[in-house]
C-alpha cells in the first residue's frame, strides 16, 4: 500500500520562477505535514511543516498549502534560486500512524540560472 | 551540540560479509529510526527503536537484518551475508518521540561488490 504519493518526479524551473510539488496521502491518522530538502550526499533536512488546523503556512520563499478534505498538501517555492536545486520529500507523520515519518518518492528540482 | 552522527560514511563489503552501521543520536534524543534509500528513490522506513527496545520493525527484511539500541552506546544496524541488492544509503534519524526536532544523519553509503 503506497500511502504517500508525490508529484512530479522531477521539475526544471528557470531562476525566479515558481516550483510547485504536490503530495497526496491516504492515512487520516497523519497530523503533521513536513517537507524535507535533501542535497546530494546529505541526509534530509526539515524545510517547512504544517499542522492540519491551518490551510497555509509561509516561511520566506517557501509556502505549504494544505487541503484536509482532499488529503493533499503542496510545497510552493517562489523566486526559485539555483541553490534550491535539490530533492524534496513530503513525509507526513502521526503518533497514531506509528510515530514515524512516511516519505513520498521525492521530487528532483533543478533551477536553471 | 553535535547532530546525529553516523559512521562509517562509506562502507564497501564483499558479498557474504557482514555490514555494521552505527548511529549516535542527538543529545537528549532517545528515539532512533533507520531508513534505506535506493538510488533515485525515496526513503523507506526500516525500524524504530527506543533505548533497549524495538518499537516497530515492520520495514525490516525478515532475514539477515537486525537492529539494536543499547542502553549505552550507539544504535547498530547489522546486515549479515550482504548481497548486491543491499547496496544503498542508510540513514538514521533521532527524535525525542515527536515529529518536532526529527533530525537525520548524513547517512552510510553501503556498496556490496
Amino acid at each position: 500500500q503506497q500511502q504517500v504519493k508525490q508529484s512530479p518526479q522531477s521539475l526544471i524551473v528557470q531562476k525566479g520562477g515558481i516550483s510547485i510539488i504536490n503530495c497526496a496521502y491516504e492515512n487520516t491518522a497523519f497530523d503533521y505535514f513536513p517537507w524535507y530538502q535533501q542535497f546530494p550526499g546529505k541526509g534530509p533536512a526539515l524545510l517547512i511543516a504544517i499542522r492540519p488546523d491551518v490551510s497555509e503556512k509561509k516561511e520566506g520563499r517557501f509556502t505549504i498549502s494544505f487541503n484536509k478534505s482532499a488529503k493533499q498538501f503542496s510545497l510552493h517555492i517562489m523566486d526559485s534560486q539555483p541553490g534550491d536545486s535539490a530533492t524534496y520529500f513530503c513525509a507526513p507523520w502521526g503518533m497514531a500512524a506509528g510515530n514515524k515519518l512516511t516519505f513520498g518518492g521525492g521530487t528532483r528540482v533543478l533551477v536553471k540560472p | 551540540n553535535a547532530g546525529v552522527m553516523q559512521n562509517p560514511r562509506h562502507l564497501v563489503r564483499r558479498r557474504g560479509q557482514e555490514a555494521r552501521l552505527r548511529c549516535s543520536p542527538m543529545k537528549g534524543h532517545s528515539h532512533v529510526y533507520w531508513y534505506r534509500q535506493l538510488p533515485e528513490e525515496g526513503l523507506k522506513f526500516m525500524v524504530y527503536l527506543q533505548k533497549e527496545n524495538i518499537i516497530d520493525e515492520s520495514g525490516m527484511p525478515k532475514e539477515r537484518f537486525s537492529a539494536e539500541f543499547p542502553k549505552e552506546g550507539p544504535s547498530i544496524l547489522r546486515i549479515q551475508q550482504v548481497v548486491r541488492g543491499d547496496s544503498a544509503a542508510y540513514f538514521c534519524a533521532s527524535s525525542r518521540g515527536t515529529a518536532y526536532g526529527y533530525t537525520f544523519g548524513s547517512g552510510t553509503r553501503l556498496t556490496v561488490v
